[in-house]
């Protein structure tokens, strides 16, 4: 059983370029979520999905889009990448439920130069 | 504003010790806590969940308190070992906030043996 599974691991990336980090789960959680986590600032909610067909946006949604047209998987996109989002995203899926548990990825370490 | 606060300060301890790390909180009103293990260049592992009528929850050798009054969780373990070593992080759901956690920075834990 995968889980949660993230591709790229690392990417070095230009200032300006577009990048798509890839996420997909085998659990068919119908919640999944973006993180990116930063020295000092913990993990911060990017965007999530409750459900296949809509996305809302979380803390720092700025500069990042969503889509989730199915229920497996969860692209998260930078348009135009910015040395600042320079850091380590985390893809999850949540189980059925308020109190479900959270599934995490390996994580995509990204630098932005 | 709101704030998850746990100790950034890392916290060493002999193995076979009690490790107790503390997340606190302000401007919340979480229906229930959540605590994970994150090992370096993984993604976060769910250990345990409190609800918020709640004042204890054990699993094996791991223990959560949470008390909403003084607003803060408590995780310990118990006979601590080396492969404790590891972040731990804490996580609140709001009511209102529908499917959402918000994360705690973490305290690195190092068990020695």
């Amino acid at each position: 059983i995968a889980g949660i599974t993230q591709a790229p691991t690392s990417q070095i990336l230009a200032a300006g370029r577009r990048m798509t980090l890839r996420c997909t789960q085998d659990m068919r959680h119908n919640a999944m979520y973006w993180y990116r986590q930063d020295l000092g600032l913990g993990l911060r909610l990017i965007h999530y999905s409750n459900t296949a067909g809509t996305t809302g946006k979380g803390e720092v949604p700025d500069g990042y889009s969503v889509s989730r047209a199915n229920t497996d998987d969860f692209p998260l996109t930078l348009a135009s990448a910015v040395p600042s989002q320079t850091s380590v995203y985390f893809c999850a899926s949540k189980t059925s439920g308020r109190a479900g548990e959270l599934f995490f990825g390996e994580g995509s370490r990204l630098t932005v130069l | 504003s709101q704030k998850i606060e746990q100790n950034s300060e890392a916290l060493n301890i002999q193995e076979g010790k009690t490790a107790t790390l503390t997340c606190n909180y302000t401007n919340y009103s979480p229906a229930y806590l959540q605590w994970y293990r994150q090992d370096p260049g993984r993604g976060p592992v769910f250990l345990l969940l409190i609800r918020e009528n709640e004042k204890e929850k054990r699993k094996e050798r791991l223990k959560v308190t949470f008390d909403t009054t003084l607003k803060q969780s408590l995780f310990h373990i118990t006979a601590s070992q080396p492969a404790d070593s590891a972040t731990y992080l804490c996580a609140l759901d709001e009511a209102w906030a529908g499917n959402m956690l918000t994360f705690g920075g973490g305290t690195r834990l190092m068990v020695k043996p």
